[in-house]
């Protein structure tokens, strides 16, 4: 069966650190991979998507980056993390139909 | 995708049928109405979703109308724990496209 790992759970940051949250996906080839932050009380915001290894469409003009070196890693960077960055990403798997996500990483910047 | 209105809450009785709805009135042939929901601090978890006929699974039934332009999502016997933020979305089939955007959702409040 497939399953989606984020870590790590919670994550606290000071402003101009740098980031890497990594998100693996198992039981399945070629998938779709998703980030997406949600602020606290607002709605899930689509960051960046992936179709494949190296392809990476960018949602939102922001301070994030993100990367798939292999097929079923997905990784979100950042050189130098602001307070607005602050909020829950989750990472999201999907293949034909339903997407399926992961349990998500709370970060605070301070 | 087809951009999707839904009420920004509503209130439900325990033990009662929750019926959700969606507004999709520019949903196009190949998009498929797909519903998930997002309890307080985790991953949105997927219901259920259809293109025109009707469907239901273990967890809820979704309604579509005939003309496709609303639907709504049916939670027979709703429980306390089915409290959360609902999405419904209208995204093309995976041959057209890949993305997966989530609107405001509905805050579906189950009161005992």
């Amino acid at each position: 069966s497939q399953t989606i790992h984020q870590w790590p759970a919670t994550l606290v940051q000071p402003v101009g650190s740098p980031l890497s949250l990594e998100c693996t996906v198992e039981g399945t080839s070629n998938p779709n991979l998703y980030w997406y932050r949600q602020a606290a009380g607002r709605g899930l915001q689509l960051l960046f998507y992936s179709v494949g290894i190296g392809q990476i469409s960018s949602e939102v003009p922001q301070n994030l980056s993100a990367s798939r070196p292999q097929d079923r890693q997905f990784i979100l960077s950042s050189k130098k993390l602001l307070l607005s960055d602050s909020g829950f990403y989750l990472c999201a798997w999907s293949v034909t139909t339903e997407a399926f996500f992961g349990q998500g990483t709370r970060l605070t910047v301070v | 995708d087809a951009k999707t209105t839904q009420p920004p809450s509503m209130d439900c009785a325990e033990g009662r049928a929750a019926n959700l709805p969606c507004n999709h009135s520019t949903i196009s042939g190949n998009e498929y109405v797909y519903w998930y929901r997002q309890i307080h601090s985790q991953g949105p978890q997927y219901i259920i979703h259809g293109l025109k006929n009707n469907e239901t699974n273990e967890m809820a039934s979704l309604i579509i109308t005939e003309d496709r332009k609303s639907s709504t999502l049916i939670l027979p016997h709703a429980t306390l724990r089915d409290t959360a933020v609902y999405y419904c979305i209208a995204r093309a089939s995976y041959l057209y496209g890949n993305k997966l955007v989530f609107g405001a959702g509905t805050i579906l409040r189950v009161k005992s």
